[in-house]
């Protein structure tokens, strides 16, 4: 069954420090796999999508299919990074989400 | 920027209530999609629409819900008699073509109450 596993719900990280967020995926088939972010009362917006392969607000994903994963990193945190994060999978259409990793950036 | 905006943001409702959420989509998309995050819980797929059709529907939307583009610019999704585990947040979606790794637009939500 295709599902998407964020095990972490809550990161706690410093400002400047690197963040890693985790995400791991099962499909059967050839995976278009997307991050998601909603700051505090505000709608789900793309972050970045595996196919573009861009970097967006110093974030970057790389998909490894031999471990199934797509974790989304940053190499220093700032403040204004504190949100929900979301994975997601693209499954014919529709969106297969993972639970959310709450990031909290602390000064 | 063009956004996905949805109404009321908030609804509270008596169990066994009719309550229709409403959404307009970015003027030229063509599909549409709702979603609900229950507290807690993750955000789950409900229903695709394309061309006046459903899509795809996932096991949640069952007989009580429905939806609906009425005329040009609404979409909307209808629960006709809801129960105690309804109360989520409803999210509704949409693409301009429909493809497959095409980025879905979000609305900002609608907080469902069910008392």
């Amino acid at each position: 069954a295709q599902r998407v596993t964020q095990p972490e719900k809550l990161l706690s990280v410093f400002k400047g420090a690197p963040v890693e967020l985790k995400c791991n995926y099962s499909y059967s088939g050839s995976p278009e796999l997307f991050w998601y972010v909603q700051y505090s009362r505000q709608r789900l917006q793309l972050l970045l999508r595996h196919i573009s392969r861009e970097s967006i607000k110093g974030f970057t994903a790389d998909l490894n299919k031999g471990e199934t994963s797509f974790h989304l990193k940053k190499p220093f945190a700032q403040e204004e990074d504190s949100a929900m994060y979301y994975c997601a999978l693209d499954n014919t259409g529709k969106l297969i989400f993972g639970q959310g990793t709450t990031l909290q950036v602390k000064p | 920027e063009p956004e996905v905006t949805q109404t009321p943001s908030h609804q509270v409702t008596q169990m066994g209530q009719e309550v229709i959420l409403r959404c307009v989509p970015i003027s030229n998309h063509l599909y549409f999609y709702w979603y609900r995050q229950i507290l807690g819980q993750k955000v789950e797929f409900l229903v695709s629409f394309y061309n006046n059709e459903i899509s795809e529907k996932s096991e949640i939307f069952d007989d009580q819900f429905s939806v609906e583009r009425p005329d040009g610019s609404n979409f909307t999704l209808k629960i006709r008699s809801t129960k105690l585990e309804d109360s989520a947040m409803y999210f509704c979606a949409s693409t301009q073509r429909g493809i497959l790794r095409e980025t879905q637009y979000f609305g900002p939500g609608t907080r469902l109450l069910v008392l």
